[in-house]
């Protein structure tokens, strides 16, 4: 149980293009998912959670409308990053959980780069 | 605040030797959890284990041991017989109770064969 996927796995894009990163919780329901970003050989940074229905609280020096979070049912949450430049290319990871208090299960990631 | 501290940034051994890996919290809660996650080449963070603050018990899952000391606020992960499967990044991780998961830096695991 607690499977997370994500999708895509890995993107290529081009300077100043919207790229959409699903994230599902597959066998529970997930009332809060968190998106993380990780730096090669560095640990996890928490950009921002969503509870189900509600905006999506972002960590400080997240810009909220370059990373646009909508998390619209109990099993999708996904992150746009918008306008994207080379700066944004990194490893985005999200998790789910049952509740907000409960264990995070996170999904394989997506590899972003901008060209 | 919380804070977790994994001091060993790699360790390499050779197959089957058993290996700890450390991990020191600071928090100012009597109610945390502790959690520890692997993560292999692929990316995907496994989720390995999740202790609360009020259960000392250390844990045994296979080859997999956990010691957690409140005394000394650790939470160290042993594998024993290690395997080359074995190999990944292991993050410890804090929370607190109402706060966000907070991680280690990670511990770059190698197992030679």
């Amino acid at each position: 149980g607690a499977v997370v996927s994500q999708h895509p796995s890995r993107v290529i894009c081009k300077s100043g293009t919207s790229v959409k990163i699903e994230c599902r919780s597959l066998d529970f329901q997930a009332t809060t998912m968190f998106w993380y970003r990780q730096f090669p050989k560095q640990s996890l940074m928490l950009m921002a959670t969503s509870n189900e229905g509600s905006k999506a609280t972002y960590e400080q020096g997240v810009e909220k409308d370059k990373f646009l979070i909508n998390h619209a049912s109990l099993t999708l949450s996904t992150l746009t990053v918008t306008s994207a430049h080379p700066e944004d290319s990194s490893f985005y990871i999200c998790s789910a959980s049952a509740g907000s208090q409960e264990t995070q299960y996170f999904g394989p990631g997506t590899r972003l780069l901008v060209l | 605040a919380q804070k977790v501290t994994q001091a060993q940034t790699e360790i390499s051994v050779v197959e089957k030797e058993d290996v700890t890996l450390d991990c020191v919290y600071e928090t100012r809660d009597t109610t945390y959890y502790l959690f520890w996650y692997k993560q292999p080449p692929s990316g995907e963070l496994v989720f390995l284990i999740r202790r609360n603050s009020f259960d000392e018990q250390n844990e045994i899952s296979g080859r997999y041991s956990w010691n957690f000391q409140k005394s000394t606020s650790s939470f160290n992960f042993t594998i024993t017989a290690s395997q080359v499967v074995d190999s990944a990044v292991y993050f410890c991780a804090l929370r607190e109770v109402a706060q966000k998961l907070v991680f280690g830096q990670g511990t770059r695991l190698t197992i030679n064969p």
